[in-house]
């Protein structure tokens, strides 16, 4: 079974913190996605990687950066977190052969 | 314009009927179709994928893709409340996976 574990299922934070959020895969998958889903906008993306080291911008990517050292582990990193930064968020790794993407359990992230 | 719209319900339907879910998409050049459900408080988990014109079945499931008119759509057949959820039309262009903002199923006993 594939399996997409992300560090938290919860997490508070105060305004103006660091704030990390990792996430890992076990099969091997090139390609890792950061979701946030907020009610009625759905799934949006903020960054997606190809491979190790590699980083494409998704649809709103402000505030936000990533870093991915090992093909297994993709990190979202929020430098100064904001209130409307508050929300789910997930992770996602791909399998190119199926084309099917797998998401984690999220981590529903509240910043006070 | 949203790059994929699904109808917003939500939508309710007596248990052993079909539920309708329908999903348009504004890129001509989207690859492949998929449908998630997503349970209250969980992830999003893969139910459906299509990527040719036409129906694909699985179980009481149903994918109809039409290209043409860039429409996407699922059925649930013999719908039970554990199909309860919401429902995410989701497309994909070359990496990039763009979810629709889903449609909520309620299935009533």
């Amino acid at each position: 079974d594939v399996k997409v574990t992300q560090s938290s299922r919860y997490l508070v934070k105060r305004t103006g913190e660091k704030v990390f959020l990792e996430c890992v895969q076990d099969m091997d998958h090139e390609n890792m996605f950061w979701y946030r889903q907020d009610p009625g906008l759905g799934l949006r993306l903020i960054y997606f990687s190809y491979d190790v080291k590699m980083k494409e911008k998704g649809d709103i990517p402000e505030g936000y950066s990533v870093s991915r050292e090992k093909k297994e582990r993709f990190s979202l990193i929020l430098e100064s977190a904001s209130t409307n930064q508050t929300s789910m968020y997930l992770c996602a790794s791909r399998d190119l052969g199926t084309d099917t993407q797998y998401f984690g359990p999220g981590t529903r992230l509240t910043v006070l | 314009q949203k790059e994929v719209e699904q109808n917003s319900g939500p939508l309710s339907v007596p248990e052993g009927a079909i539920a309708s879910l329908n999903c348009t998409y504004s890129d001509r050049g989207s690859q492949s179709f998929f449908w998630y459900r997503q349970y209250s408080g969980k992830s999003p988990e893969l139910i459906m994928s299509i990527y040719s014109n036409g129906d694909k079945e699985d179980g009481r499931f149903t994918a109809q893709l039409n290209k043409a008119s860039q429409y996407v759509s699922l059925l649930i057949r013999d719908s039970q409340p554990s199909d309860s959820a919401t429902y995410l039309c989701a497309v994909r262009l070359d990496y990039k996976l763009s979810f629709g903002a889903g449609t909520t199923v309620t299935v009533r006993a």
